[in-house]
């Protein structure tokens, strides 16, 4: 149980391009999930929290405007990477929680690749 | 500033015998503790997770122990399997429900 499903698992798009990223929870309703980013050999950093049907909250330092999470349904979130610059490069990953006192369920990953 | 440290890069550990993970934390408030595995192209999975009432859990061959007056917390893996070969993240957060704050990954290696 506790699958969680994020589509594409790689993306290669040129600068100035908008990118959508998906995630699902396949077996369970998540009321709130994540979005962290992921830099070589470092740690999972985490990007912003969103619960269905309310704005995401970023963490400091993410920009909203840059990073849109939407958060419709309670097995659906998505990000999108709007006007994407090399330095956007990165592997993002999502993760989906049900109650609060259960463990975050994350998705494979997308690693994001703008030329 | 980094809350949550894994200071071993890596493990090696034989077939058969013990891996030991350590992780340090510096945040008093934290009051729940994750364990993750991760393979390459692949995200997290959870392992196990303690509570901050407790000082073990165990769960099959993986045992977590969590020492507060230290603010250190293992991961003991007994035996050790080739398949247990991955990064190992431990994670901290507080208000059990609140974000979870990462360490910088341990890469075990079991070696056949």
């Amino acid at each position: 149980g506790a699958v969680v499903s994020q589509h594409p698992s790689r993306v290669i798009c040129k600068s100035g391009t908008s990118v959508k990223i998906e995630c699902r929870s396949l077996d369970f309703q998540a009321t709130t999930m994540f979005w962290y980013r992921q830099f070589p050999k470092q740690s999972l950093m985490l990007m912003a929290t969103s619960n269905e049907g309310s704005k995401a909250t970023y963490e400091q330092g993410v920009e909203k405007d840059k990073f849109l999470i939407n958060h419709a349904s309670l097995t659906l979130s998505t990000l999108t990477v709007t006007s994407a610059h090399p330095e956007d490069s990165s592997f993002y990953i999502c993760s989906a929680r049900g109650a609060v006192s259960q463990p975050q369920h994350f998705g494979d990953g997308t690693r994001l690749s703008i030329l | 500033d980094q809350q949550v440290k894994q200071n071993s890069p890596s493990l090696s550990v034989q077939e058969g015998r013990i891996s030991i993970l350590n992780c340090d934390y510096t945040n008093s408030m934290f009051d729940y503790f994750l364990w993750y595995k991760k393979y390459p192209a692949e995200g997290p999975t959870f392992l196990i997770s303690i509570s901050s009432i407790k000082d073990k859990n165990e769960d099959g061959r993986f045992t977590v122990f969590l020492n507060k007056s230290a603010k250190h917390l293992s991961l003991h893996i007994v035996p050790s399997q080739p398949g247990d070969s991955a990064v190992y993240f431990c994670a901290a957060t507080y208000n059990q429900g609140g974000k979870l704050i990462f360490g910088q990954g341990t890469e075990l290696s079991v070696k056949p």
